[in-house]
C-alpha cells in the first residue's frame, strides 16, 4: 500500500526533553510537510520541505527542528525550547509540478507532556 | 491580515438531509480551495478542489461552490447519512505559494 506512516500513535515526554517523531512516505513525493493540531483549532504550519537536505519554516517553527536527508524520510524533532508541545501532530506530502498540491495525511501521533 | 473562517464549530443535522458548510476568507486572492474531512484522531483526507475560475464542483453527494467576488465556498453533502459525521476542513493555497492554510474546521454531526 502507497501512503504515509507516523510513528508512534501515542508519545508521552517529560518537560525538558527532546522527542523525535517519525515521518515516512512511498508516494515518490518530493514536498513534505509538518503540521500541529490543538484541540478545536486547525492546522498550523511547522515545518515544509521541497527536496531534500533543504527545508523552510512554517508559522510555528520555535522549538521544533526537522531534517531531510532522504526522499522518504522528515522526521520531526520537538525540542526543550517548545514551551506548550502537546499536541496532535500530522505529516503530509504532496507532489511537485501539479498545480493543485493535494496533500496526503499520515494518521498522526499525539504528543503529550508530563 | 488573511483570514480562513469556517462557520459554526458545530453542525447538527437530520439523516437524509442536506448539510451545508461555510467557508469564508479574507485578504486572500486564492488560486483555488481545497475542502478536507478529518475523522477524530485521524489525518484529514482530500475530498475535493475548486479552481478560482469554477462556480461549482461535484462528487457523487457532495458539492461545492466557489464564489470569489463574495470570497466563500460552500460545501453541501446532499442526503446525508450518519456515516458522514466528521469534521470537515477548508483550505486555500494563495498564488505562488506552495502552502496550503487551512480553517479550523466544522464538525458536522448526521442523527439518524
Amino acid at each position: 500500500d502507497g501512503g504515509i506512516t507516523q510513528s508512534p500513535k501515542y508519545l508521552f515526554r517529560k518537560e525538558g526533553q527532546n522527542v523525535t517523531l517519525s515521518c515516512e512516505q512511498n508516494l515518490n513525493h518530493d514536498a513534505m510537510y509538518w503540521y500541529r493540531q490543538d484541540p478545536g483549532q486547525g492546522l498550523r504550519l511547522i515545518y515544509y520541505s521541497q527536496i531534500v537536505n533543504d527545508f523552510q519554516k512554517g508559522d510555528i517553527a520555535e522549538g521544533y527542528s526537522v531534517s531531510r536527508e532522504k526522499k522518504e524520510s522528515f522526521p520531526l524533532t520537538v525540542t526543550s525550547a517548545q514551551k506548550n508541545p502537546t499536541a496532535f501532530y500530522l505529516c503530509a506530502s504532496s507532489a511537485l509540478g501539479t498545480y493543485t498540491d493535494t496533500q496526503y495525511f499520515g494518521p498522526g501521533t499525539r504528543l503529550t507532556v508530563l | 491580515s488573511q483570514k480562513i473562517e469556517q462557520n459554526s464549530e458545530a453542525l447538527n443535522i437530520q439523516e437524509g438531509k442536506t448539510a451545508t458548510l461555510t467557508c469564508n476568507y479574507t485578504n486572500y486572492s486564492p488560486a483555488y480551495l481545497q475542502w478536507y474531512r478529518q475523522d477524530p484522531g485521524r489525518g484529514p483526507v482530500f475530498l475535493l478542489l475548486i479552481r478560482e475560475n469554477e462556480k461549482e464542483k461535484r462528487k457523487e453527494r457532495l458539492k461545492v461552490t466557489f464564489d470569489t467576488t463574495l470570497k466563500q465556498s460552500l460545501f453541501h453533502i446532499t442526503a446525508s447519512q450518519p456515516a458522514d459525521s466528521a469534521t470537515y476542513l477548508c483550505a486555500l493555497r494563495s498564488g505562488s505559494a506552495r502552502q496550503l492554510t487551512f480553517g479550523s474546521g466544522t464538525q458536522l454531526t448526521v442523527l439518524p
